[in-house]
């Protein structure tokens, strides 16, 4: 299948930083990727929908100050946790939608392998 | 009411027990239907569309009942292997249609 890829894959830092997230489509295009995170034992929240070449589209609750996205191009999104603190220590994913139409349309999405995110 | 719900768990079957988990979902209009499977601290990953009919992978039976908007998954024959948690996940049409939203997700622990 697809790959999807993120990077870093863990990161530690100190509160008031900002930690920017890549989520990066391997083998497709990808004109929307989107974010989600993960808080222990609970399930994935949708946070935003990346589109290229426009803006994010946020879910409610989720401050786009906050949470800077930006898709510059179809098979890259990046996620800025700006000014983090520690409530914002999470498992952080992405994933990106495939919507080939060569050989037939297929809309699949596939999920990178997640950026953990420490806040101290 | 929570828009996909599911039963946590968590499940402990010994090997070669069939277990099945139940899932319910608010939105008469959600459109497409799926099993995830997640491992722990690791991205979810496909398991299986669900369908009307009903569709079967191997050990895998997955069943849609779109008037009791009920979503069901069989797992037959356990294997240790299988320990993990399913994640039900719904997409509503319209223009949300791509966002996938997701259940809490039921453990489960196969055990010899």
């Amino acid at each position: 299948g697809a790959v999807v890829s993120q990077h870093p894959s863990r990161v530690i830092c100190k509160s008031g930083t900002s930690v920017k997230i890549e989520c990066r489509s391997l083998d497709f295009q990808a004109t929307t990727m989107f974010w989600y995170r993960q808080f222990p034992k609970k399930s994935l929240m949708l946070m935003a929908t990346s589109n290229e070449g426009s803006k994010a589209t946020y879910e409610q609750g989720v401050e786009k100050d906050k949470f800077l996205i930006n898709h510059a191009s179809l098979t890259l999104s990046t996620l800025t946790v700006t000014s983090a603190h520690p409530e914002d220590s999470s498992f952080y994913i992405c994933s990106a939608r495939d919507q080939a139409q060569a050989g037939g349309f297929t809309d699949t999405q596939y999920f990178g392998p997640g950026t953990r995110l420490t806040v101290l | 009411r929570k828009e996909v719900e599911q039963d946590p768990g968590p499940f402990n079957v010994p090997e070669g027990a069939t277990v099945a988990f139940n899932c319910t979902y608010s939105n008469s209009a959600s459109q497409s239907f799926f099993w995830y499977r997640q491992d722990c601290r690791k991205e979810p990953k496909l398991l299986m569309s669900v369908y009307s009919s009903g569709n079967e992978d191997g050990r895998f039976t997955a069943q849609l009942n779109r008037a009791s908007q009920y979503i069901s998954l069989l797992i037959r024959d356990s294997k240790l292997s299988d320990s993990a948690t399913y994640l039900c996940v719904v997409i509503k049409g319209g223009t949300s249609y791509g966002k996938l939203t997701f259940g809490q997700g039921t453990i489960l622990t196969v055990h010899p």
